[in-house]
């Protein structure tokens, strides 16, 4: 139940096109959903996050999908560029035996072709 | 840069040695959440430090320890080192403990037991 399942491992697409990564998870009392952006030899960046009382929510070329009652929330990058090749983590976050904690996707790794 | 700081950035010892990690969080922070990445896998969640005092217990080993000092400042204890050991260790910060303020991380210390 503490699980946040995250597809797919790795993408590659070609540059101006759309990345798709989605995640799920079980718990109900999650309520915090951020995406994390990682390059090589550095530490996870906070890139765009919802909670869920909005279904969307777009930041630039990113764009997060909430599906309360599916419990899946996924990361759109249109117009996908080189400089957006890096390892993705989606997390949740919530409430559960006393204290806030996050749970992390494990990762997607894409690449994008000039 | 996220404001949070990691010493050593790479460590090399060898097995059954002992090793710390030190992090110093943003300006502000009270919150101290430590995460190991292995090769290929996400982030696995450790312990979380509030104020001085631990706040949460993930999958850190017996052989792991970790506090915070009154300057907010944070280490990682880690003892009887195994080749399993082996990884990136990212500290993270928040303002609190709950899912209000999201994480930043550290560009995290790469520890190699040999």
């Amino acid at each position: 139940q503490q699980q946040v399942k995250q597809s797919p491992q790795s993408l590659i697409v070609q540059k101006g096109g759309i990345s798709i990564i989605n995640c799920a998870y079980e718990n109900t009392a999650f309520d915090y959903f951020p995406w994390y952006q990682q390059f090589p030899g550095k530490g996870p960046a906070l890139l765009i996050a919802i909670r869920p009382d909005v279904s969307e929510k777009k930041e630039g070329r990113f764009t997060i999908s909430f599906n309360k009652s599916a419990k899946q929330f996924s990361l759109h990058i249109m117009d996908s560029q080189p400089g957006d090749s890096a390892t993705y983590f989606c997390a949740a976050g919530g409430a559960t035996s006393g204290t806030y904690k996050y749970i992390f996707g494990t990762g997607t790794r894409l690449k994008v072709l000039a | 840069d996220s404001g949070v700081t990691q010493t050593p950035k790479h460590l090399i010892t060898a097995t059954g040695q002992r090793v710390t990690l030190r992090c110093s969080p943003r300006s502000g922070d009270l919150s101290v959440y430590w995460y190991q990445q292995s090769l290929d896998q996400g982030l696995q969640f450790l312990i979380q430090y509030y104020n001085g005092e631990e706040r949460a217990k993930g999958n850190i080993l017996e052989r792991f320890s970790a506090q915070q000092f009154p300057d907010l400042h944070s280490e990682l204890n880690l003892s009887s080192l195994e080749l399993g050991d082996s990884a990136l260790y990212f500290c993270a910060s928040s303002v609190s403990p709950g899912g209000d303020s999201p994480l930043h991380f550290g560009n995290g210390t790469r520890l190699t037991v040999t």
